[in-house]
């Protein structure tokens, strides 16, 4: 059961260059979210997701993008990178549901560094 | 929207010895509250929560409680170890209300002094 993964673990990239940061979980969890995390922030909601083609913005969207077309997919592109946008990126999935109250299993991260 | 601030930012304490780190939030809608812990390098990961209908819960050396009231809640960690060095970080969410966002604090830094 490989859980949540994230690729790559590590990325560089110039400024204005696409990125994208793909997130896979295997659980068949009903919402996904992406995170950012910088020194002094915490962790920061950029998007996320209640099902499959449901997509909702967190409280840092600008300048990032996200679909879902499949349930176990939850890519993350940067259209346009700027280095603000340098963080390390966490994935996260929850079962959702009801009124359950549910854990976020968060993915191993990927950093980010753009020149 | 939710707003969680945390403290303290930092705090060193000798082993064995408790931690306390606490919480505020903002909105009186929040009904769940988390806790989780970040190793270096590594992915957070919940440790303990809380829900509004309960005050206070505990887990082995660690417990968190809820004053729904003041809109506060606080982690309580006892006889403290080293591997208790981490980055821990509150959370508040409106479970249930059709969105499961979490709202985190800032973090605090804890470090166990051997």
């Amino acid at each position: 059961d490989a859980g949540i993964t994230q690729s790559p673990r590590y990325k560089i990239t110039e400024t204005g260059r696409q990125v994208t940061l793909m997130c896979h979980q295997t659980w068949s969890h009903s919402y996904m979210f992406w995170y950012r995390q910088d020194l002094g922030h915490g962790l920061r909601l950029i998007y996320y997701s209640a099902a499959a083609d449901i997509t909702d913005k967190g409280e840092v969207p600008d300048g990032y993008v996200v679909s879902r077309s499949k349930t176990e997919n939850f890519p993350l592109t940067l259209e346009s990178a700027t280095r603000s946008q340098t963080s390390v990126y966490f994935c996260a999935s929850s079962l959702g549901g009801g009124t359950a109250y549910n854990e976020q299993f968060f993915g191993p991260g990927t950093r980010l560094t753009v020149l | 929207g939710e707003n969680v601030e945390q403290h303290p930012s930092t705090l060193s304490v000798q082993e064995g010895d408790s931690a306390v780190i606490k919480c505020t939030y903002s909105d009186s809608a929040s009904n769940y509250f988390p806790w989780y812990k970040q190793e270096l390098g590594k992915r957070p990961q919940l440790i303990i929560d809380i829900r509004s209908n309960v005050g206070e819960k505990k887990d082995q050396r660690i417990a968190v409680t809820l004053n729904k009231t003041a809109k506060h809640f606080s982690l309580h960690i006892t006889e403290t170890q080293p591997e208790d060095s981490a980055v821990y970080f509150c959370a508040a969410s409106r479970a249930g209300a059709g969105s499961y966002q979490l709202t985190f604090g800032k973090g605090t830094k804890l470090s166990v002094i051997p």
